[in-house]
């Protein structure tokens, strides 16, 4: 089955920084990769995905790229905010899989003004 | 809307003894599932279903049962709570299709004692 790696577990940045996180994938199948962010005592929530026929997708502040050669995507924070700081997920999943996503186990982000 | 709806947030179990998690979601989404969360380990699937009267094995279903009887509901059942299922439970739902991130509820957080 499909595994997840997402490095690294804890960042911690100063305000206005950016910040990325990593994450490798093993299933080539996997054409679906959603990244939660996860406030404290809240259930995730999704904020960017991207499918493997782009490379790049962008939302404000936060970009998500893939490598599909390479089996691996990145989260891209710019000009962090204080309220960024979150625990962070990715995830994959294939189309013969009803959606099933595989998470990665999550990177704990500190944005310290 | 509601969105997806918990109950309940917080629950201690001695060992043994059995309960249900509730979720519902008002989106009319086809698909629904169960993850617990665990530190360092991200989330994990343990049942899911892809309508009424369909559900199927994830990661981790094992001491946990079941049952899609409407669209809108989805309960979990532990049989005989054990330490070992200490953790947040999450549901989540979505439409079926492509490109449809899921919607998570806020969470139980269960202690087995």
């Amino acid at each position: 089955g499909e595994n997840v790696e997402q490095h690294p577990s804890t960042l911690s940045v100063q305000e206005g920084d950016s910040a990325v996180i990593k994450c490798t994938y093993s299933d080539s199948a996997s054409n679906y990769f959603p990244w939660y962010k996860q406030e404290l005592g809240k259930g995730p929530q999704l904020i960017i995905d991207i499918r493997s026929n782009v490379g790049e997708k962008k939302d404000q502040r936060i970009a998500v790229t893939l490598n599909k050669t390479a089996k691996h995507f990145s989260l891209h924070i710019t000009e962090t905010q204080p309220e960024d700081s979150a625990v962070y997920f990715c995830a994959a999943s294939t189309d013969d899989s009803w959606g099933k996503l595989q998470f990665g186990a999550g990177t704990q982000v500190v944005v310290t003004p | 809307n509601a969105g997806v709806t918990q109950t309940p947030k917080f629950q201690v179990l001695k060992t043994g003894q059995s309960m249900t998690l509730q979720c519902a979601q008002d989106m009319n989404h086809e698909y629904m599932s169960w993850y617990r969360q665990d530190p360092g380990m991200g989330l994990r699937l343990i049942h899911y279903s892809v309508g009424a009267g369909i559900t199927d094995q994830g990661e981790v279903p094992n001491g946990y049962n079941v049952s899609r009887s409407t669209t809108e509901d989805f309960p979990l059942r532990l049989l005989s709570a054990a330490p070992s299922q200490t953790s947040v439970y999450f549901c989540a739902s979505r439409r079926l299709g492509l490109g449809d991130g899921y919607t998570f509820g806020s969470g139980t957080r269960l202690t087995v004692v």
